[in-house]
């Protein structure tokens, strides 16, 4: 139980294109999904927090018009990178999180992460 | 804010020794701390947590130890196998119903020689 899927696992696109990533929480509701930047040999950095039908929380210093995040449903969310550029080359990392009734302490689950370069 | 250590950044162990690998959090307020195991070109899996109310919990190979007082704890792995060569991250989390954000430690590459 408690997969999370992300789609595409790699993508290459040149400067100035958008490129969508998705999210999936598989066999569970995931009423909050966070979206990760990770160098290598670096820990993750937290970029936003979304919850369903809302709009996302970014962290400080992440432009939100350029990681356009929507979270439409129980069970996906997608990050944008739009006009992408080689300094957004990452790994990019989502994660979900269940909820219970109590809303507490509630475990993040992760996908696999996309590797995107941008030439 | 809660920041969190973790050390050391990278570890050799022989196959069938132990691995222990320390976090350390600032704000007394968290109260859940999960451990993820991540390989290369892959996200994270969680593999134990553990919740401020509880001083140590096992499962197999694996331990983790919380000390609320000095507001650390550890990740210990017993009998050690190449295949739990990874980076290794520890986290600690308030577990508010506000998004539950989670501070990770820096990472530990740990390598198990066979």
């Amino acid at each position: 139980g408690a997969v999370v899927s992300q789609h595409p696992s790699r993508v290459i696109c040149k400067s100035g294109t958008s490129v969508k990533i998705e999210c999936r929480s598989l066999d569970f509701q995931a009423t909050t999904m966070f979206w990760y930047r990770q160098f290598p040999k670096q820990s993750l950095m937290l970029m936003a927090t979304s919850n369903e039908g809302s709009k996302a929380t970014y962290e400080q210093g992440v432009e939100k018009d350029k990681f356009l995040i929507n979270h439409a449903s129980l069970t996906l969310s997608t990050l944008t990178v739009t006009s992408a550029h080689p300094e957004d080359s990452s790994f990019y990392i989502c994660s979900a999180t269940p909820g219970d009734l109590a809303g507490i302490w509630e475990t993040q689950y992760f996908g696999p992460g996309t590797r995107l370069l941008v030439l | 804010g809660e920041n969190v250590e973790q050390h050391p950044s990278t570890l050799s162990v022989q196959e069938g020794d132990s691995a222990v690998i320390k976090c350390t959090y600032s704000d007394s307020a968290s109260n859940y701390f999960p451990w993820y195991k991540q390989e290369l070109g892959k996200g994270p899996q969680l593999i134990i947590d553990i919740r401020s109310n509880v001083g140590e919990k096992k499962d197999q190979r694996i331990a983790v130890t919380l000390n609320k007082t000095a507001k650390h704890f550890s990740l210990h792995i017993t009998e050690t196998q190449p295949e739990d060569s990874a980076v290794y991250f520890c986290a600690a989390s308030k577990g508010e119903n506000t998004g539950n954000q989670f501070y990770f430690g820096t990472g530990t590459s740990l390598t198990v020689i066979p």
